[in-house]
């Protein structure tokens, strides 16, 4: 199994640009999440999506749009860039039948925006 | 909302001795406190977790109390080793059969002098 996946690792924009984040699970979990790391931030909850079909807002969705395209894939999508969203970027993904509430993560995405 | 507060933000401790990270949290709901280690560079993994129903749980080396009445938890790392040098976080949430959000404090960066 890979786990939780995300594509690209690194990104580059400018402002204004657009972008999506994708993330991919292949453990069969319900619920996914995006959160973004800022340096002495800690991990700040983004959206989350409790099972196929249902998004929900976290600390900080504003900028942001998410889509649980399907049990496997949940994306985010940045419609309009701006230099206070370089972060990385964390998709995570449980299970709270089998696993409880922990949260396996992605390899992270660094983005940055210029 | 839930806020989980944690101290010291960082932590510099010498080999063999032990090291205590502290968290509060303001939702009385909450009832599950995971604790995730990041070394540099990856992504945070899960070392250890308690249910509101549990005082003390332990692995080897690693240990969380929870006192519910005080709202705080707490991890501690005994007999620490180079290899404990990283950044943990702390955080807390409803759990449940349902997806609920998992908030994270704002990290210990732990040092472990040789």
């Amino acid at each position: 199994n890979a786990g939780v996946t995300q594509t690209p690792k690194f990104q580059v924009l400018k402002t204004g640009q657009s972008m999506t984040l994708q993330c991919a699970q292949d453990m069969n979990h319900n619920s996914m999440y995006w959160y973004r790391q800022d340096p002495g931030m800690g991990l700040r909850l983004i959206y989350y999506s409790a099972s196929e079909g249902t998004t929900d807002k976290g600390e900080v969705p504003n900028g942001y749009n998410v889509s649980r395209l399907n049990k496997r894939e949940f994306s985010l999508r940045l419609e309009s860039a701006a230099p206070s969203q370089t972060s990385v970027y964390f998709c995570a993904s449980s299970d709270q039948r089998r696993a409880g509430n922990e949260q396996f993560f992605g390899p992270g995405t660094r983005l940055t925006v210029l | 909302g839930e806020n989980v507060e944690q101290h010291p933000s960082t932590l510099s401790v010498q080999e063999g001795d032990s090291a205590v990270i502290k968290c509060t949290y303001s939702d009385s709901a909450s009832n599950y406190f995971p604790w995730y280690k990041q070394e540099l560079g990856k992504r945070p993994q899960l070392i250890i977790d308690i249910r509101s129903n549990v005082g003390e749980k332990k692995d080897q080396r690693i240990a969380v109390t929870l006192n519910k009445t005080a709202k705080h938890f707490s991890l501690h790392i005994t007999e620490t080793q180079p290899e404990d040098s990283a950044v943990y976080f702390c955080a807390a949430s409803t759990g449940g059969s349902s997806a609920s959000k998992i908030i994270f404090g704002s990290g210990t960066r732990l040092s472990i002098r040789p």
